[in-house]
């Protein structure tokens, strides 16, 4: 079946400074879609990717669709404390199609 | 902002019991999912359901659930005969079938089978 992968597993950096993380996948999507989960809380969507090399930004968030359709990044630029949390990409066939997840990245920012 | 509002938040059942896992999707919306996530791990497909039918299950996704929609409103996941390894989050979420950003996660059930 699809499968996505993230990297890094976990991340740990200070206060201000920017983060990158990035998933691949087994197959091709055509969405991409990162989200946030704050613990006890469902997934939170941050931004969806449409097109191969789309860049979207949201806020202090970029993230790009692969030109292969089979990767993406985000960004998170000059990072707080309440970045703090567990990122996945996903990716999904159709608007209204099951959404698959990556296994995630785990942020903590200290002080 | 709609929600998906999902009851209750916390339930612990004894293994061998029958849990019903209850959801009310955005009013407008015309898909239904559920995920599970087992603690420290990723966000599962179960299922989805549309036109008061399921359109796709995983494999997850066995002869010991099933799902309904008994009104205008409901959304249950049933869980017959529940097993320790069905502890998890389970996430109930809706789509109104365009825009992405129409499709949203409850908060989810945190299920504790003992």
């Amino acid at each position: 079946g699809q499968q996505l992968n993230q990297s890094p597993q976990s991340m740990f950096i200070q206060e201000g400074e920017d983060v990158s993380m990035n998933c691949t996948s087994s197959s091709i999507f055509n969405t991409w879609l990162w989200y946030k989960q704050d613990p006890g809380e469902g997934p939170v969507l941050l931004i969806a990717l449409y097109k191969a090399g789309e860049l979207t930004s949201n806020g202090r968030l970029t993230a790009q669709f692969g030109i292969t359709r089979k990767d993406s990044f985000l960004n998170i630029s000059a990072s707080i404390p309440s970045d703090v949390g567990i990122y996945f990409c996903a990716g999904q066939e159709t608007s209204y199609d099951k959404v698959i997840f990556g296994p995630g990245t785990s942020l903590s920012v200290i002080p | 902002e709609p929600e998906v509002t999902q009851t209750p938040s916390h339930q612990v059942t004894q293994m061998g019991q029958e849990v019903i896992l209850r959801c009310v999707p955005i009013s407008n919306h015309l898909y239904f999912y559920w995920y599970r996530q087992i603690l420290g791990q990723k966000v599962e497909f179960l299922v989805s359901f549309y036109n008061n039918e399921i359109s796709e299950k995983s494999e997850i996704f066995d002869d010991q659930f099933s799902v309904e929609r008994p009104d205008g409103s409901n959304f249950t996941l049933k869980i017959r005969s529940t097993k320790l390894e069905d502890s998890a989050m389970y996430f109930c979420a809706s789509s109104a079938g365009t825009g992405v950003y129409g499709y949203t996660f409850g908060s989810g059930t945190r299920l504790t089978v003992v």
